[in-house]
């Protein structure tokens, strides 16, 4: 299967805590991207990051790749039950813009 | 406004009948892609097109076809629907910024 993996399924937090999600993949990549997904919604684009880039911020969001691995790592910080969701990566083969998805991470943040 | 539409947003259709689901975006991204949504599956590429008249399979194609004889839309078409398609279906386009992705549709074949 093409499909990346991504670890732990899913997880459980308490408010105000760390969470982080860990995606592999098995080819060359242009680029991975990670999404956000309430359940019964569409897909909401968090953050791309390109296969020059090592890591990559936005608000509580961090991302890093690390191509030599193939994996990439989203870190959530000071998480709120509003993150209650599932996480997706989604990485683009090199040279086109083909994107294949992760299993997922089920977050569940308790207030 | 800008985006990317899908239509229907629900769908109940009888085994053996034939269903399009429409895919229109406004970006004019040169990619556009299909996923089908499944319980302990995740999301699954079922086809892709690269540009206008260029289309290729995913990993799940079988009993599906599609066209894409204009950039901005991307029609997904069961032949000849069965149970197993039952899912929600995710159309996407991609640019250099990433994969956007439309609401959804779900479709349920009874």
């Amino acid at each position: 299967s093409q499909q990346g993996e991504e670890d732990p399924q899913a997880l459980s937090i308490q408010e105000g805590e760390n969470a982080t999600m860990n995606c592999s993949y098995k080819t060359s990549i242009n680029n991975l991207q990670w999404y956000r997904q309430n359940s019964g919604r569409g897909l909401v684009h968090l953050i791309l990051i390109r296969s020059n880039e090592r890591e990559k911020h936005s608000g509580r969001l961090r991302v890093t790749l690390d191509t030599s691995k193939k994996s990439s790592s989203l870190l959530i910080t000071a998480s709120r039950a509003a993150d209650t969701a599932s996480y997706f990566c989604a990485y683009g083969y090199s040279g086109t813009y083909k994107y294949i998805f992760g299993t997922g991470t089920r977050l569940k943040v308790l207030a | 406004d800008a985006g990317i539409t899908q239509s229907p947003r629900y769908k109940i259709t009888e085994t053996g009948r034939q269903v399009t689901l429409m895919c229109h975006q406004t970006w004019s991204h040169s990619y556009m892609f299909w996923y089908r949504q499944d319980l302990g599956h995740g999301l699954r590429l079922i086809y892709y097109s690269a540009a206008a008249d260029i289309t290729d399979k995913g990993e799940v194609p079988d009993g599906y076809v599609v066209s894409r004889s204009k950039t901005e839309n991307f029609p997904l078409t069961l032949e000849s629907a069965t149970r197993s398609q039952t899912s929600v279906y995710f159309c996407a386009s991609a640019g250099s910024d990433g994969a956007f992705f439309g609401q959804g549709t779900r479709l349920t074949v009874v």
